[in-house]
């Protein structure tokens, strides 16, 4: 099966509470993790990178959080806005015979309650 | 800047039939892909292209073919349509050097279905 998967498939929260979308991966050799967002009927869309060298990264309300010792990773949304509802994916890339494989999670359906 | 474009948004196939999903973006980025995304599951990668001329397979490859006619271009072909092929396809590009990237940038996707 897929070695990037999340812990939960949806994640209800009020407005203006902060979020926290969970995503575990199985390779250790994996040295580059990605949050997309994908709004309904829409094509992903970037959020986020972090390398495997650091713990943690912030953007403009997003932090995404890095912990190699258990393979896990977050993704942390800040005074959630209902434009923030979609479906979150991580991805995970995977090196490969001298190429590299981007692996994408299942997904994790937010919604974001006014 | 259009971004990346994909043609068509709806497609209803035969079992059997053929058809190209097309896929153009004008980023000048070097390498493309296509994905396939079902229900209730991540997007899959299918083929990518690292460079013009060059073409890899992905994750899905199997019932597939692709063509990087230039820079711009990579299209998606299903020689025999089959239902399970019923899917939302994606197209991307990015622009890492060689190999698969990082920042990828997505298509508003083909919805097709085979019947």
């Amino acid at each position: 099966g897929e070695s990037v998967g999340l812990h939960l498939p949806t994640l209800s929260v009020q407005e203006g509470d902060n979020s926290i979308i969970n995503c575990a991966y199985s390779n250790s050799a994996s040295d580059y993790f990605i949050w997309y967002k994908q709004e309904s009927g829409k094509g992903p869309q970037f959020i986020i990178d972090i390398r495997s060298n650091m713990d943690k990264r912030q953007g403009q309300r997003v932090t995404v959080l890095l912990n190699k010792t258990v393979k896990h990773l977050s993704l942390q949304i800040a005074a959630t806005q209902p434009g923030d509802s979609a479906v979150y994916f991580c991805a995970e890339i995977l090196p490969q015979g001298g190429s590299e494989k981007l692996v994408f999670g299942k997904g994790t359906k937010l919604t974001v309650n006014p | 800047n259009a971004g990346v474009t994909q043609t068509p948004k709806f497609q209803v196939l035969k079992t059997g039939q053929s058809m190209t999903l097309q896929c153009a973006q004008d980023m000048n980025h070097n390498s493309m892909y296509w994905y396939r995304q079902d229900p209730g599951m991540g997007l899959r990668l299918i083929y990518y292209s690292a460079s013009e001329g060059t073409t890899d397979k992905g994750e899905v490859p199997n019932g597939y073919n692709v063509s990087r006619l230039n820079k711009r271009e990579f299209s998606l072909r299903l020689e025999s349509a089959a239902p399970s092929q019923t899917s939302v396809y994606f197209c991307a590009s990015s622009n890492r050097p060689r190999g698969l990237s990082y920042e990828q940038y997505f298509g508003p996707g083909t919805r097709l279905t085979v019947t």
